[in-house]
C-alpha cells in the first residue's frame, strides 16, 4: 500500500500570501494524485487531479505539480475562504487508493 | 450532473447491525464508481472501499476488508454501506463519493453530505 505523508501538519499564513503544501509518497508513481479541500462541517471538495489538472470551477490560484514521490499544491494568493484542511489522494495503487493525513491551513 | 444524497444520522448500540445509503439523483448510478470514506471525529479521511454498480465490482481498503459490506441496488439508484455488528470504534462520519465511469482519472468529484454514525452503549 502506498503511504502518503503530508507536510507540514499545520501552517499559518496571512491572506494574500503564497503557500505550498507537500505530499510525499512511499513509492513512486506517475501522476495519479489528487488534492481535496475540506472545510469544517462540509464534505471534501476535489481541487486537483492528475497531479496538476484543476477540477471544474476551481480558481486559477490553485495549482498542483509533481511526479514520482514528491507532489505539491500551491495557492498563489490566499483568500479568506481558502483556510481549510487539504488532503492528497493517490489512486495509482489498489483502488480507491490512499489519503495523506492532511494539512491544516490556518489564518496567521 | 448527479447529486448524492445520504441517509440521516444513526445512533446505535455495540453489536447492532446498520445499513446506510447513498442515493443518486440526476443520473443513473450505473454511470458512476461510488466510494465510501470514513472520517472519525477530529481525524482525517480514510477510504473504506468502492463499487461499480453496473457490474457489482466491489473493492475494499485492507483495513476495512471483512468489517463492512458495500452493495448497490440499481433499481432505486442507491449504494449502501453496512455493518453486521457495530463497535464503538465505528463512530464516525461516513461520506459517499462518486466518479463518472468514463473519467480517465481516479479522483472523486461528487460528494454526499455525509452520514454521522454514533455507536454507544
Amino acid at each position: 500500500e502506498i503511504v502518503l505523508t503530508q507536510s507540514p501538519a499545520t501552517v499559518s499564513v496571512s491572506p494574500g500570501e503564497r503557500v505550498t503544501l507537500s505530499c510525499r509518497a512511499s513509492q513512486s508513481f506517475r501522476s495519479d494524485l489528487a488534492w481535496y479541500q475540506q472545510k469544517p462541517g462540509q464534505p471534501p471538495r476535489l481541487l486537483i487531479y492528475g497531479a496538476s489538472t484543476r477540477a471544474t470551477g476551481v480558481p486559477a490560484r490553485f495549482s498542483g505539480s509533481g511526479s514520482g514521490t514528491e507532489f505539491t499544491l500551491t495557492i498563489s494568493s490566499l483568500q479568506p475562504e481558502d483556510f481549510a484542511v487539504y488532503y492528497c489522494h493517490q489512486y495509482d495503487n489498489r483502488p480507491p487508493g490512499t489519503f495523506g493525513q492532511g494539512t491544516k491551513l490556518e489564518i496567521k | 450532473e448527479v447529486q448524492l444524497v445520504q441517509s440521516g444520522p444513526e445512533v446505535k448500540k455495540p453489536g447492532e447491525a446498520l445499513k446506510i445509503s447513498c442515493q443518486a439523483s440526476g443520473d443513473t448510478l450505473t454511470n458512476y464508481w461510488i466510494a465510501w470514506v470514513r472520517q472519525m471525529p477530529g481525524k482525517g479521511l480514510e477510504w473504506v472501499g468502492l463499487i461499480y454498480p453496473g457490474e457489482s465490482d466491489t473493492r475494499y481498503s485492507p483495513s476495512f476488508q471483512g468489517q463492512v459490506f458495500i452493495s448497490a441496488d440499481t433499481s432505486i439508484n442507491t449504494a449502501f454501506l453496512q455493518w453486521r455488528s457495530l463497535k464503538a470504534s465505528d463512530t464516525a462520519m461516513y461520506y459517499c463519493a462518486g466518479r463518472n465511469f468514463g473519467e480517465s482519472h481516479g479522483a472523486f468529484d461528487i460528494w454526499g453530505q455525509g452520514t454521522m454514525v454514533t455507536v454507544s452503549s
